[in-house]
C-alpha cells in the first residue's frame, strides 16, 4: 500500500518568514495526485494546494507553493510571508489516479510566532 | 461553497452503547468517506461510499458499519462502542466521474469519547 511520510511532527516559524514542510511518499504508480490540507485548531480541514503528478510545473496558490520532485517522491510545501492564521496542522495526502483511496501523512503542527 | 456537516461536534458515550454519527453534504457529491484521526497516525479510512447503498471497506473497518440511503447522507455506526474507539471522526465528500480522484471536502469532525 502507498505510504505518506511527514518527518516533521512540529515546526515553528516567525511571522513574515518562510517555512517549508516536508512530505515523501511511496508509490509504483505514474499517475496520481498529491494534496496539502490544513486543519486549524478546532476548525474544519481545508485544501491548501493540489498537484497532479503528470504536470511538471509546481502548483502555487498565493503564498503557498510546492516543490514536487517526482523521481525523489518528494512533495514539500513552502509557506511564504507566514501569518498568524497559518498556524495549524498540515497534512500531506496522496491519491492514485482513478481511485478514491486517499492516504494521509501523520501531520505537521505549524506554530507561527509573532 | 461545498458544505459538509456532521451531527455533533462532541459526543460522550458509554461502553457497549450503539452510536450513530451522521454526515450530510449539500453539493450532490457521489463519494463520501469516514475517517478517524488520532495523534501521530494522521487520518485513517474506515469506510467510503461511491453511490447510494454502495460501500467499501477502508483500512480499519472493524467495529464499524455504515449506511447510505440517500446521496447526501452517510452514517457511521458503532454497533457496540468500546474505549479504543475514542477518537476524532471526520466525514468527507468528493465529486468524481468514472472513479477519477478528486479533492475531498471535510466536515468539522466529531470528537467521540467512550467511557
Amino acid at each position: 500500500a502507498q505510504t505518506v511520510t511527514q518527518s516533521q511532527p512540529e515546526m515553528s516559524v516567525q511571522e513574515a518568514e518562510t517555512v517549508t514542510l516536508s512530505c515523501t511518499y511511496d508509490t509504483s504508480e505514474s499517475d496520481y495526485y498529491l494534496f496539502w490540507y490544513k486543519q486549524p485548531p478546532s476548525r474544519q480541514m481545508i485544501l491548501v494546494i493540489r498537484q497532479e503528478a503528470y504536470k511538471q510545473q509546481n502548483a502555487t496558490e498565493n503564498r503557498f507553493s510546492v516543490n514536487f520532485q517526482k523521481a525523489a517522491k518528494s512533495f514539500s510545501l513552502k509557506i511564504s510571508d507566514s501569518q498568524l492564521g497559518d498556524a495549524a496542522m498540515y497534512f500531506c495526502a496522496y491519491s492514485e489516479y482513478n481511485n478514491n483511496d486517499m492516504r494521509f501523512g501523520a501531520g505537521t503542527r505549524l506554530t507561527v510566532k509573532p | 461553497d461545498v458544505k459538509v456537516t456532521q451531527s455533533s461536534r462532541y459526543l460522550v458515550k458509554r461502553t457497549g452503547e450503539k452510536v450513530f454519527l451522521e454526515c450530510v453534504q449539500d453539493m450532490d457529491h457521489e463519494n463520501m468517506f469516514w475517517y478517524r484521526q488520532d495523534p501521530g497516525l494522521g487520518l485513517r479510512l474506515i469506510y467510503f461510499s461511491y453511490d447510494v447503498k454502495m460501500k467499501e471497506k477502508g483500512d480499519i473497518p472493524e467495529g464499524y458499519s455504515v449506511s447510505r440511503e440517500k446521496k447526501e447522507r452517510f452514517s457511521l455506526i458503532l454497533e457496540s462502542a468500546s474505549t479504543n474507539q475514542t477518537s476524532m471522526y471526520l466525514c468527507a465528500s468528493s465529486f468524481s466521474v468514472t472513479g477519477l480522484s478528486d479533492t475531498q471536502y471535510f466536515g468539522p469532525g466529531t470528537r467521540l469519547t467512550v467511557l
